[in-house]
C-alpha cells in the first residue's frame, strides 16, 4: 500500500541556518497528491504546501518543496529558519482515486534555537 | 473561511465505557469527513473516511462495530468509540473536504481521549 518515509525524531538547529527535511514516498499511483502539515503545540495540523505537479517548485510561507516523481520525493526546504518554524511536520500523501484518503508520515520535529 | 470544530476538546472514560466525538464544518460543506487517530508517540492513522450518501470506508484494523461513525449532512459528523480501552488512548482528528478534490483537508484541533 501507500506509504510516507520522513526524517524521524528530532531535527535542532539554529536560526538562520538552512532546514532541509526529507520525505520519500512509494504509491503505485502514478499521480499522487504530495503534502506538508505543520503541527504547532497544541493546535491541530495545518496545510503549509502541496504539489501535484512533477519538477514544479511549490512555496509558501517561506517554505519550499519541489515534488520529484523520478525519485518519489517531496523534501521541505527553507533557506533560513526561526524560532517561530519549531514545530511537528508531517510528510503526507494521497495517492488513492478516492479522492479523500490521506496518507501521513510519522513526522519531524523541528527545533529551532535561538 | 473554512472551520472545522470538533468537541469535546478532551474527555476521559473508563475501561469498557463508550465515547462519542462531534466534528462540525462551518463554512463550507464537508462532503467527505475523515477520522484520524494520533496515538501516543505515533503518527496519524486513518479509521474512516466518510461521504455524505456513500458507504463509510473503514481502514484495516478499524471497524464499524466498534468506530461507528454518522454523517447526516454536509455539515456535521460524529463518531463514538465503543468499549474504550486504553489502546484507544489519542488524539482523534477529524479531516473535512471541501469535495471537490483532494487538495485540501481542513482539520479541527481533535478530541484528546483518555481512558482510565
Amino acid at each position: 500500500g501507500d506509504s510516507v518515509t520522513q526524517t524521524e525524531g528530532l531535527v535542532t538547529l539554529t536560526e538562520g541556518l538552512p532546514v532541509m527535511l526529507n520525505c520519500t514516498y512509494q504509491t503505485i499511483y502514478s499521480n499522487p497528491f504530495l503534502f506538508w502539515y505543520v503541527q504547532h503545540l497544541n493546535e491541530s495540523p495545518r496545510l503549509l504546501l502541496k504539489s501535484f505537479t512533477d519538477n514544479k517548485r511549490t512555496e509558501h510561507q517561506g517554505f519550499h518543496a519541489t515534488l520529484h516523481k523520478s525519485s518519489s520525493s517531496f523534501h521541505l526546504q527553507k533557506s533560513s529558519a526561526q524560532l517561530s518554524d519549531s514545530a511537528l511536520y508531517y510528510c503526507a500523501l494521497s495517492g488513492d482515486t478516492n479522492a479523500y484518503k490521506v496518507i501521513f508520515g510519522k513526522g519531524t520535529h523541528l527545533h529551532v534555537l535561538p | 473561511g473554512a472551520l472545522v470544530y470538533q468537541y469535546p476538546r478532551r474527555t476521559i472514560c473508563k475501561s469498557g465505557t463508550s465515547m462519542r466525538m462531534e466534528c462540525q464544518a462551518v463554512g463550507f460543506q464537508a462532503t467527505s469527513v475523515a477520522w484520524y487517530r494520533q496515538s501516543p508517540q505515533k503518527t496519524f492513522e486513518l479509521i474512516a473516511l466518510s461521504t455524505v450518501n456513500s458507504a463509510i470506508k473503514y481502514e484495516q484494523n478499524f471497524t464499524q462495530e466498534k468506530f461507528p461513525i454518522s454523517h447526516p449532512n454536509l455539515s456535521f459528523s460524529s463518531m463514538t468509540v465503543l468499549n474504550a480501552y486504553l489502546e484507544d488512548r489519542g488524539l482523534y482528528l477529524c479531516g473535512a473536504s471541501l469535495g471537490q478534490s483532494n487538495e485540501r483537508l481542513f482539520f479541527g484541533h481533535g478530541t484528546k481521549l483518555s481512558v482510565l
